[in-house]
């Protein structure tokens, strides 16, 4: 069973074209991470939210974290090829231990 | 500000060997992580340490697995007997301590084949 569902889990657009990636659970998550990673390397941390209903934005990435705590979305606009890659959420649960649970991640391809 | 280190970043091992992964956290950061990759698949959660201390090892298989954080030094991920099925990326993580202890940066990991 995922606990983390992503969707879709791959994605091809055209640059200067927006787009959102979902990640949703029945679960409460205390916080929700969202991460990039490249072909034969590690993920690399974008954002964090940890409060239910919070946005935050880096540049052209806007993160929202639902109401209740259970999904969240990444938003990206005018996407460009350097956006290319493999983006993952990963939640720490509500009244767990430390670690996170993942999804299998979104592969997003920008064809220039 | 070095970031995780892991190390070896390729590691070939035949049916049967030992494999021991090495992970030095960030500076300044006393909790260490590691998961398991596999190809199509997730990062799976493996096992949370503190030094010297083993916190949480709920996915980590009960047999021919396991991890140490020393006080002094890398933790070790060692895998004994290694088998085909081992082979996958290892990553390891960090995080500091008090409220943002869950927020983990990860390593470039450590990827195993098994002969």
């Amino acid at each position: 069973t995922q606990l983390l569902e992503q969707s879709p889990q791959f994605l091809s657009i055209q640059e200067g074209e927006n787009l959102t990636v979902y990640c949703n659970s029945s679960s409460v998550f205390s916080s929700l991470q969202w991460y990039r990673q490249e072909p034969g390397e590690g993920p690399v941390l974008l954002v964090t939210v940890v409060t239910g209903g919070e946005v935050k934005k880096l540049k052209r990435l806007t993160f929202q974290f639902g109401d209740a705590r259970k999904d969240s979305s990444l938003h990206i606009t005018a996407a460009q090829p350097g956006d290319t890659g493999l983006y993952l959420c990963a939640g720490g649960l509500q009244g767990g231990s430390e670690k996170l649970v993942f999804g299998k991640g979104t592969k997003l391809t920008v064809n220039p | 500000n070095a970031g995780v280190m892991q190390n070896p970043r390729h590691l070939v091992r035949r049916r049967g060997q030992e494999a021991r992964l090495r992970c030095s956290p960030m500076k300044g950061h006393s909790h260490v992580y590691w998961y398991r990759q596999l190809p199509e698949e997730g990062l799976k959660f493996m096992v949370y340490l503190q030094k010297e201390n083993i916190i949480d090892e709920s996915g980590m298989p009960k047999e021919r697995f396991s991890a140490e954080f020393p006080k002094e030094g890398p933790s070790i991920l060692r895998i004994q007997q290694v088998v085909r099925g081992d082979s996958a990326a290892y990553f390891c993580a960090s995080s500091p301590t008090g409220r943002f202890k869950n927020i983990q940066y990860f390593g470039a990991g450590t990827r195993l084949s098994v002969l």
